[in-house]
């Protein structure tokens, strides 16, 4: 059964800062991986999709890298802003693209 | 264009009684998820929808819950009987397939007392 772990479960930097979060998962056979945005009482905002044959995307500030063979991948912020404040969830697509979630890292950027 | 929707977007019902959720995917969307977000179990997957095949209910926690998805488009997930471990955010998602972007609705809040 497929795991997603995420790490940190939480953080809290200063404005500015250029940040990792990671994600790991223990079944390599993927079919994709998505990152996502949540705000408080509120739905999930895709963020970046990286299907199993790239190794990269990039959407602005953000860029998420993705390495099958070793079941990980990093969702890099540059010049973090406090309204990047929010919880990031991790998750692979496995068969159909049925999501596998990690439990998520909460992002506090103090101004 | 208009997202995901959802409604409603906050039910509190007593135990026992039946519920109904509705989602509307983004038009032309092929795929349509149903995921549950609890804090015991974060969020996971329940059912999901591709074109006219017939659905993944893999994720299903009990016979309690079914789904069902018209003209391949609106789509109501039924939980009979709530029991109080069924309170939770339940979220919707569709895609333009099964291995593209999924974009996911509001949610639904789901309390039984």
């Amino acid at each position: 059964k497929q795991e997603v772990t995420q790490i940190p479960a939480a953080l809290s930097v200063p404005e500015g800062e250029n940040l990792v979060l990671n994600c790991s998962f223990t079944d390599s056979a993927i079919y994709n991986l998505q990152w996502f945005r949540q705000d408080p009482g509120k739905g999930l905002t895709s963020l970046l999709l990286i299907q199993s044959s790239q190794r990269e995307q990039t959407s602005g500030r953000l860029n998420a890298s993705l390495d099958k063979s070793s079941g990980r991948s990093t969702l890099y912020i540059a010049a973090s802003q406090p309204g990047d404040s929010a919880t990031y969830l991790c998750a692979v697509g496995e068969y159909g693209n049925k999501l596998v979630f990690g439990a998520g890292t909460i992002l506090r950027v103090k101004s | 264009g208009a997202g995901v929707s959802q409604s409603p977007s906050n039910k509190v019902t007593e135990k026992g009684k039946d519920v109904e959720l509705r989602c509307d995917p983004i038009s032309g969307h092929t795929a349509l998820y149903w995921y549950r977000q609890s804090l015991g179990q974060g969020l996971e997957f329940l059912i999901y929808f591709q074109g006219n095949s017939a659905p993944d209910k893999s994720g299903l926690p009990s016979d309690r819950f079914s789904a069902e998805r018209t003209g391949g488009s609106v789509s109501t997930l039924t939980i009979q009987r709530t029991q109080q471990e069924d309170s939770a955010v339940y979220l919707c998602a569709s895609s333009t397939g099964t291995v593209y972007e999924q974009y996911f609705g509001p949610g639904t809040r789901l309390t039984v007392t």
